[in-house]
């Protein structure tokens, strides 16, 4: 079966562009992740949701991160007016339940120039 | 500040040498979870432990959940170039968090 897919798998933005980032879990997941990694670090966690409903958006680093889902299965996460110290690999990742592994997709290499 | 501490942080090894990942925390986790990162794709599962002692094993690897779920070991026996990667740790504080924090992550280099 088709794991999870992100597109576009790398993005250039200029700084102050908007960007937005999108995510296909495993069909029928529940739960839905979105986490930020730099270069040779773990990542870190943006937001979360289950079905619809976004149930932690803490990690997310300012008011400029929207992420959204509206029907429960497709994801994307909005960067607006996007800074250079937003440049890095944005990982989605789904599980059946909150508390069962991760599936994670290939990423999106983002770059703000 | 780190809630899971990994060490070492880079590992550079021959083949057919064995080798153990530590990740440590002052906190409690509800559950521990092992993951392998290839450059430019996203981690994959290894394995979940849960409970406090627990030892798990897959093929050539060995995972240990400490008593007081606090911290964790990831053991390799003989690697192999195969088992280069990043391997992170990552743990939830409760059963039902969406929330899965992850350490920084242990650089292996395994040398045919």
């Amino acid at each position: 079966g088709a794991g999870v897919s992100q597109s576009p798998r790398y993005k250039v933005a200029k700084r102050g562009q908007d960007v937005a980032l999108r995510c296909d879990p495993i069909s029928g997941h529940v739960s839905l992740f979105w986490y930020q990694q730099a270069l040779g670090q773990g990542p870190e966690f943006l937001t979360y949701f289950q079905n619809e409903a976004q149930l932690d958006k803490s990690g997310l680093p300012s008011d400029r991160f929207f992420a959204e889902r509206p029907e429960g299965s497709v994801s994307t996460l909005k960067i607006q007016r996007t800074q250079q110290e937003d440049s890095a690999v944005y990982l989605c990742a789904s599980s059946l339940e909150s508390g069962l592994g991760r599936y994670f997709g290939p990423g999106t290499r983002l770059t703000v120039l | 500040t780190q809630l899971l501490e990994q060490s070492p942080q880079f590992l550079s090894i021959q083949e057919g040498e064995n080798l153990t990942v530590y990740c440590n925390s002052s906190s409690v986790f509800s559950s521990l979870q092992w993951y392998r990162q290839e450059p430019g794709e996203g981690p994959v599962l290894l394995v979940t432990v849960v409970t406090g002692g627990e030892v798990k094993k897959l093929k050539r690897l060995t995972f240990q959940f400490g008593d007081a779920r606090k911290d964790s070991s990831l053991h390799i026996t003989a690697a192999q170039p195969g088992d280069t990667g990043l391997y992170l740790c990552a743990g939830a504080r409760t059963s039902n968090t969406g929330k899965l924090i992850f350490g920084q992550g242990t650089t292996l280099q395994v040398k045919p």
